[in-house]
């Protein structure tokens, strides 16, 4: 079955320490991830996507492939990265989207 | 001014009422998408549709149903079927398969 997993509900840092969402994938084909984030009274859009090897705001995602992983990744947190934060996944050939249940990040000053 | 819009924020039915959600994109987007967001649950896909007059489920259909008469417009219609239909509902579109997906603002419906 096609499944995105983040392990952690709640992800609590201090202000300057390193972080990393955790992102699993369950897919046998060639998966096309996303990152979306969701900053409070804002609406979800999207952070990043692997195909495009950005780094935005400071946040970089590496595919993966043996591991099924696209963890997030970001080597000095921000107050202002405390927002949730979702994984998903595009399987080949459709416009569907799979999304993980999301982690909420904390940034503490 | 551009992008996806939901309507209305806040909604408020008595439990046996059928009631619909709007949501309309000026983004000329072959793909919509309708989202259930729970807490602790993320979203689950409700339907999607690839092209005007076509849709297809997603994962948590059952109670749901939409239609998609214009490309700009893919209203959902919440049924007295729908056993817990109390939530936050997000439209989203995207302009290609596999490409960004483009998020309105939700709504929050309560069924009492």
């Amino acid at each position: 079955a096609q499944r995105v997993t983040q392990p952690e509900k709640l992800l609590s840092v201090f202000k300057g320490a390193p972080v990393e969402l955790k992102c699993n994938y369950s897919y046998s084909g060639s998966p096309e991830l996303f990152w979306y984030v969701q900053y409070s009274r804002q609406r979800l859009q999207l952070l990043l996507r692997h195909i495009s090897r950005e780094s935005i705001k400071g946040f970089t995602a590496d595919l993966n492939k043996g591991e099924t992983s696209f963890h997030l990744k970001k080597p000095f947190a921000q107050e202002e990265d405390s927002a949730m934060y979702y994984c998903a996944l595009s399987p080949s050939g459709t416009y569907k989207y799979i999304f993980g249940t999301g982690t909420r990040l904390k940034v503490l000053a | 001014d551009g992008g996806i819009t939901q309507s209305p924020k806040y909604l408020f039915r008595k439990e046996g009422q059928n009631v619909t959600l709007s949501c309309e994109q000026n983004l000329n987007h072959d793909a919509m998408y309708w989202y259930r967001q729970d807490p602790g649950q993320g979203l689950r896909l409700i339907y999607y549709s690839q092209i005007v007059n076509d849709f297809q489920k997603g994962d948590i259909a059952e109670g749901y149903s939409v239609s998609r008469e214009k490309k700009e417009s893919f209203p959902l219609t919440v049924t007295s079927a729908q056993k817990n239909p109390t939530a936050f509902y997000l439209c989203a579109s995207s302009g290609a398969k596999r490409n960004e997906q483009y998020f309105g603002p939700g709504t929050r419906l309560t069924v009492t």
